[in-house]
């Protein structure tokens, strides 16, 4: 079975410019979360969508947004660059059957480099 | 507090020696947690998933977690180059917390 794959894998933006990252889960998988790792902060959460709905939130602004599609494909919108959105941006995808304890699977990241 | 929290490391063992890696977590954590190793420039992966107390084992690898203390381990037996990467703690269901990772470095 495939895994979680993520494009681009790596991207080079501007400050002020807006990015779109993908990323399809693994077959059947209906969850999909997205984190950042930075050197500084490590990985941080920033949503899940499950059934193309938005159910967890972390602590980011209103300028990172997502979006899950029907086949559970997913994108994550980065709008005004920062120079700190510099990271790793993941993918995990997991079954969500209703239990607490859900394994995710990491996808390959796509690294972003803001100048 | 953070809400998940391990030894900072940098850990380094002899090839063959058993390395322990340790978390705690808060009351804010759900009560199930994850070993994921991490190799320079790459994504995390799975090792080890933990939700009742006790231990698992899975190879050479052992986790054990105990709920009164708040406290989860990984304890890697025979450690192999191979092992020297990353590892992190996270507990949680969807919503996944981690903690900032422990640098292993297995010396041959």
């Amino acid at each position: 079975k495939a895994g979680v794959t993520q494009t681009p894998r790596y991207l080079i933006k501007t400050r002020g410019q807006q990015v779109t990252l993908s990323c399809s889960p693994i077959s059947g998988h209906r969850s999909v979360s997205w984190y950042q790792q930075t050197p500084g902060q490590g990985l941080q959460f920033l949503f899940e969508y499950f059934s193309e709905t938005q159910r967890n939130k972390g602590n980011f602004p209103g300028r990172f947004s997502g979006r899950q599609f029907s086949n559970s494909r997913s994108e994550m919108n980065v709008s005004t660059l920062e120079l700190g959105d510099s990271a790793l941006y993941l993918c995990a995808s997991s079954l969500w059957l209703g239990r607490d304890g859900e394994t995710q699977y990491f996808g390959p990241g796509t690294r972003l480099l803001v100048l | 507090q953070k809400e998940v929290e391990q030894n900072s490391g940098p850990l380094s063992v002899p090839e063959g020696a058993i390395a322990s890696l340790n978390c705690t977590y808060s009351d804010r954590v759900s009560q199930s947690f994850f070993w994921y190793r991490q190799y320079s420039g790459k994504s995390p992966e799975l090792i080890m998933s933990i939700y009742s107390n006790g231990d698992k084992e899975d190879g050479r690898f052992t986790a054990q977690l105990n709920k009164a203390s708040q406290y989860v381990s990984l304890l890697i037996r025979d450690s192999q180059p191979s092992d020297s990467a990353t590892y992190l703690c996270a507990g949680g269901g969807s919503r996944l917390t981690f903690g900032e990772g422990t640098q292993l470095t297995v010396n041959p």
